[in-house]
């Protein structure tokens, strides 16, 4: 596609309920990113994909967070038993390589709200 | 290790006034440096980036930045703001094996009439 889409763009869910937000990237990006811009916070790194592995999980929050990538392409982050603090902006961001002068797309972002 | 600081995280400026928001970085290896804008619910835009070459990048919107090595500085800057400017800006470095960004936490820019 054109950018980087994400859905849903807005959900809101009841606490301990499961959430997935997910993410397509750019069309021929290998890279892939996940991060949560929460109120008042910065931009927190979440999870990077190169292909369908990731070889960087050091910022899932929680073992509540997971986060899978298939074929390449679409990206899925769940969230089970939502809390209130997961309440967030979920940004999904790709590149074309995972080399580190390459420009990062994100795309709209997914806002949850956890009731 | 990488890590971003920006100076203030509000700045108010009249419009037609110069903009300058300020960044300073941490790295241990030779920095990527990127500039983002955010406007109100939308996601991140790239403003402009340094990789290599000339320290003086220009970015979109009459937007430019300064590498400065011995200062571990990126400053973001403007001539002459325009209302369309008011934005949160946000500064990130990456390099090395860290193939994230790191971001700084942001500065609200407000443009006053």
């Amino acid at each position: 596609g054109a950018g980087v889409s994400q859905s849903p763009s807005n959900k809101v869910t009841e606490k301990g309920k499961d959430v997935e937000l997910r993410c397509d990237p750019i069309s021929g990006h290998t890279a892939l990113y996940w991060y949560r811009q929460s109120l008042g916070q910065g931009l927190e790194f979440l999870i990077y994909f190169q292909g369908n592995s990731a070889p960087d999980k050091s910022g899932l929050p929680s073992d509540r967070f997971s986060a899978e990538r298939t074929g390449g392409s679409v990206s899925t982050l769940t969230i089970q038993r939502t809390q209130q603090e997961d309440s967030a902006v979920y940004l999904c961001a790709s590149s074309l390589t995972r080399t580190g002068g390459n420009t990062i797309y994100f795309g709209e972002g997914s806002w949850l709200t956890v009731v | 290790a990488q890590s971003v600081t920006q100076l203030g995280s509000h700045v108010s400026v009249s419009e037609g006034a110069l903009v300058l928001l300020r960044c300073n970085y941490s790295s241990s290896v030779p920095p990527y440096l990127f500039w983002y804008v955010q406007y109100p619910n939308q996601g991140l835009q790239l403003l402009l980036k340094y990789t290599t070459g000339a320290t003086l990048v220009k970015g979109i919107n009459g937007f430019e930045a300064e590498f400065k090595k011995s200062e571990t500085s990126f400053h973001l800057t403007k001539p002459s703001a325009h209302m369309s400017d008011a934005a949160e800006y946000f500064c990130a470095v990456s390099g090395g094996s860290a193939r994230q960004l790191t971001f700084g936490s942001g500065t609200q820019l407000t443009v006053l009439p």
